[in-house]
């Protein structure tokens, strides 16, 4: 079955640094890729999304690129900001169900 | 918007006492899931059901059982709970099942079971 790799956390950055979040994947056919942000206390929000090799998805100043060849699609920001402070899971959907599977969850602090 | 809506929002049980965990979505999605979310371990899927009138299981189904009550409303049952069912729920819809369609949450229940 499919199967989504993120780097552990939690990553803690200063504010208005560059943020990087390494995501792999495995899966059968053409994927959907899909970052996901959970805020403290609440449900998981679609944050961007990619359908084809290439496609970048991007929202709030976050970027992540489809990339076939290395199977991968790391979640980029430039300049983070403390409100980014969250648990951001990458996940995937393929196959004849495309049930997405997420990766176990990155946690992001981010100081003032 | 309400979305995808959980109730209740906490509960706490006592081993062997059953519960049951309502969703209800207003966004005319066919499809609807349940996962569990633990410490280190991610989303895991519990049961979906890809269309009204049609349940599955997924990844960690033991314990567990669900209904698709009509398309807006689908349950989570714990009949006999067990401490290793302490967790968070998560209910969520999408409009299928198909591919490149992001999931929508509930805010989720936190169960506690002692």
């Amino acid at each position: 079955g499919d199967s989504v790799t993120q780097m552990e956390g939690p990553v803690t950055l200063s504010e208005e640094a560059f943020l990087t979040i390494n995501c792999t994947y495995t899966a059968t056919g053409y994927p959907s890729l899909f970052w996901y942000v959970q805020y403290p206390g609440e449900g998981l929000q679609l944050l961007l999304k990619a359908t084809k090799a290439d496609d970048k998805g991007s929202n709030k100043g976050f970027e992540a690129t489809y990339r076939k060849e290395t199977t991968s699609f790391h979640l980029e920001k430039g300049s983070v900001q403390v409100s980014d402070s969250a648990v951001y899971f990458c996940a995937v959907s393929s196959g004849g169900s495309y049930i997405p599977t997420f990766g176990r969850g990155t946690s992001l602090i981010v100081h003032p | 918007n309400a979305g995808v809506t959980q109730t209740p929002k906490f509960q706490v049980l006592k081993t062997g006492q059953s519960m049951t965990l309502q969703c209800a979505q207003d966004m005319n999605h066919n499809s609807m899931y349940w996962y569990r979310q633990d410490p280190g371990m991610g989303l895991r899927l519990i049961y979906y059901s890809a269309s009204e009138g049609t349940t599955d299981k997924g990844e960690v189904p033991n314990g567990y059982n669900v209904s698709r009550l009509n398309k807006r409303e689908f349950s989570l049952r714990l009949e006999s709970a067990a401490p290793s069912q302490t967790s968070v729920y998560f209910c969520a819809s999408s409009p299928t099942t198909g591919g490149g369609q992001p999931q929508h949450f509930g805010d989720g229940t936190r169960l506690s079971i002692l």
